[in-house]
């Protein structure tokens, strides 16, 4: 079975500053891995994802993240935070690419301080 | 295109009544999905469909049916509303249109709660 771990529910960082959002997964069969972004009363948007090649993944928003087999790992992060990142982000792994069923991990809202 | 699309935005119920979320899509996907977002939790999958007349069971799939006569419409029932079925409800799509990964499009999502 395939699971997703986001510690933590909550990170603040500052305006120009770092930002790392961490996921770890278990999958018993290669994964694909996700990151979608949602903002307040809104449905999810996919950031970035990765199925197979290059294991740096370049998404939308100036996010990228980068899977880490040995670590079992795909964090997230972006040079600078900006006021608009503001949101709640969730870490999703598939055992498929060609199948609908996603589980994610518990979220994690992220704060950003002028 | 619309994309996903969910009505209602907003439903209150009270226990026991019954009801029915709807959920469509106008990108001709084969895949189809349910989640429920829990504060918490994350979301975490109700029912899902590979093709019209195909559905299966998710990790929450009690107190709620599905059906999917065609290929736009999932709508998910809730048979007997009881209040751990408050949640938010969001509805995905998937299809071969996006390439070798099934990326999923969620709808807005319906605010239900049961009192």
């Amino acid at each position: 079975a395939q699971s997703v771990t986001q510690l933590g529910s909550h990170v603040s960082v500052s305006e120009g500053a770092l930002v790392l959002l961490r996921c770890n997964y278990s999958s018993s069969v290669p994964p694909y891995l996700f990151w979608y972004v949602q903002y307040p009363n809104q449905g999810l948007q996919l950031l970035l994802k990765y199925t197979t090649g290059a294991t740096l993944v370049k998404g939308i928003n100036g996010f990228e993240a980068e899977f880490k087999k040995s670590e079992t790992s795909f964090h997230l992060t972006k040079p600078s935070a900006h006021m608009s990142d503001a949101a709640e982000y969730f870490c999703a792994v598939s055992e498929s690419g060609a199948n609908s069923k996603l589980t994610f991990g518990k979220g994690i809202t992220l704060s950003v301080r002028p | 295109n619309a994309g996903v699309t969910q009505t209602p935005k907003f439903q209150v119920l009270k226990t026991g009544q019954s009801m029915t979320l709807q959920c469509a899509q106008d990108m001709n996907h084969e895949y189809m999905s349910w989640y429920r977002q829990d504060p918490g939790m994350g979301l975490r999958l109700i029912h899902y469909s590979v093709g019209a007349g195909i559905t299966d069971q998710g990790e929450v799939p009690n107190g709620y049916n599905v059906s999917r006569s065609t290929t736009e419409d999932f709508p998910l029932r809730l048979l007997s509303a009881a209040p751990s079925q408050t949640s938010v409800y969001f509805c995905a799509s998937s299809g071969r249109a996006q390439g070798l990964t099934y990326e999923q499009y969620f709808g807005p999502g319906t605010r239900l709660t049961v009192t």
